[in-house]
């Protein structure tokens, strides 16, 4: 079945540092969606990418979509405190109404 | 805006009991989500609902049911507890056209079966 994996599973960075976490899948995706979800709470939408080879950027976040729509990345320039969370990427897959799969997430933690 | 509600917020079962999760959405969804999250394995689907009337498995759904009771409601069951389905549940929204929107998670159920 569909699988998407997300590396790495933990990270942990000095204030200031970058981060980037990955995302592939088994199965081309026909969107793919990144979340944040803060200690103790639920998964928050950050963006969707649906275009092959798409880049769109929020503020210090950019993320990007493969050309083969199989793989995904999220990219955090100069991290800070308040990026502490673990991020997740979800795909889904043409024709299958709806379905959504989540990558197991990368935690991460930022040193001040 | 309540937006997607979950009940119970914590439950404990002993092994063996039954109980059903409870999810409503307001935002009138059309596809409804239940995913398990455990330390290390992300949020895996158990079920979904991509309209009213249908339901579908996911990556787990051994040991669950679910109803998608109208538009608004998902609900998941788990007819005979067991250990191995302590986690964190999560009820999710979303709309469905060429591709999903985003989805809107309810605040969890932390269930624990002793």
């Amino acid at each position: 079945g569909q699988q998407v994996m997300q590396i790495p599973q933990y990270q942990h960075v000095q204030e200031g540092e970058d981060f980037t976490t990955y995302c592939n899948s088994s199965t081309t995706l026909s969107n793919i969606q990144w979340y944040k979800q803060r200690p103790g709470g639920h998964p928050v939408f950050l963006i969707q990418l649906v275009k092959s080879g798409e880049v769109k950027k929020q503020k210090r976040l950019t993320f990007q979509f493969g050309e083969a729509k199989k793989n995904s990345s999220l990219h955090i320039t100069a991290t800070q405190t308040t990026d502490v969370g673990t991020y997740f990427c979800a795909g889904a897959v043409y024709n299958q109404g709806g379905k959504l799969i989540f990558g197991q997430g990368t935690e991460l933690s930022v040193k001040p | 805006n309540a937006g997607v509600t979950q009940t119970p917020k914590f439950q404990v079962l002993k092994t063996g009991q039954s109980m059903t999760l409870q999810c409503a959405q307001d935002m009138n969804h059309n596809s409804m989500y239940w995913y398990r999250q455990d330390p290390g394995m992300g949020l895996r689907l158990i079920y979904y609902s991509a309209s009213e009337g249908t339901t579908d498995k996911g990556e787990v759904p051994n040991g669950y049911n679910v109803s998608r009771l109208n538009k608004r409601e998902f609900s998941l069951r788990l007819e005979s507890a067991a250990p191995s389905q302590t986690s964190v549940y999560f009820c999710a929204s979303s709309e469905l056209g060429p591709w999903n929107t985003e989805a809107f998670f309810g605040q969890g159920t932390r269930l624990t079966v002793v």
